[in-house]
């Protein structure tokens, strides 16, 4: 199946400072998402990006199927961008997309 | 606009127990799937359905069993539940097949098994 690793698995912030963190996958996708995880477990959607260039707020990412890679881009970071931020692909095959594989997660911690 | 709702939000069980997860969506959605988080991990894909009537197994099925009789209910059944279970179990759906995929998840239910 495909592989997916993030990194890097921590990121310790200073409230105001940017950051990049960068997933790469192992095969061709049909499906992309970003999802933060906050500190009471719950998972939000943030970006569904299986290619091109996205923002939402202080929030962006970047998938570049080709090169196999996609990065989400925080600026401006407040401490409520704290969690586990998990990149999920899902294949090409007939229905694969919809059966996403995590890769381990970016742990980050916004300090003020 | 409820999403995906998942019901109990935490559970404590005795080994050999058994007991029923619930999940249920409210967007139509074809595809529905059951996954697993362990400390310190990404998610797992335990079971999931394409549509009413159809289910099949994901990475780690092992000691549970589901059933998709309506389009909007996929519950995940513990047989006999095991201390290896604890975990957060979550709930998701999406349109199926080549379409817009995107997965929403329910807020997850906190299982332990003692």
């Amino acid at each position: 199946g495909i592989q997916v690793e993030q990194s890097p698995p921590d990121l310790i912030l200073q409230e105001g400072a940017n950051s990049t963190l960068r997933c790469n996958f192992s095969d061709s996708v049909n499906n992309l998402q970003w999802f933060h995880q906050n500190p009471w477990g719950q998972l939000i959607n943030l970006f569904y990006i299986p290619s091109g260039t996205k923002q939402n707020g202080r929030l962006s990412a970047t998938t570049v199927a080709t090169e196999r890679y996609s990065l989400l881009y925080i600026s401006s970071s407040q401490t409520t961008d704290s969690g586990v931020y998990f990149c999920a692909v899902g294949g090409v095959i007939k229905a694969a997309g919809n059966k996403l594989t995590f890769g381990g997660g970016t742990r980050v911690l916004v300090k003020p | 606009n409820a999403g995906v709702t998942q019901t109990p939000k935490f559970q404590v069980l005795k080994t050999g127990q058994s007991m029923t997860l619930q999940c249920a969506q409210d967007m139509n959605h074809e595809y529905m799937s059951w996954y697993r988080q362990d400390p310190g991990m990404g998610l797992r894909l335990i079971h999931y359905s394409v549509g009413a009537g159809i289910t099949d197994q994901g990475e780690v099925p092992n000691g549970y069993n589901v059933s998709r009789s309506t389009t909007e209910d996929f519950p995940l059944r513990l047989l006999s539940a095991a201390p290896s279970q604890t975990s957060v179990y979550f709930c998701a759906s999406s349109y199926s097949g080549r379409v817009r995929t995107e997965a929403f998840f329910g807020q997850g239910t906190r299982l332990t098994v003692v």
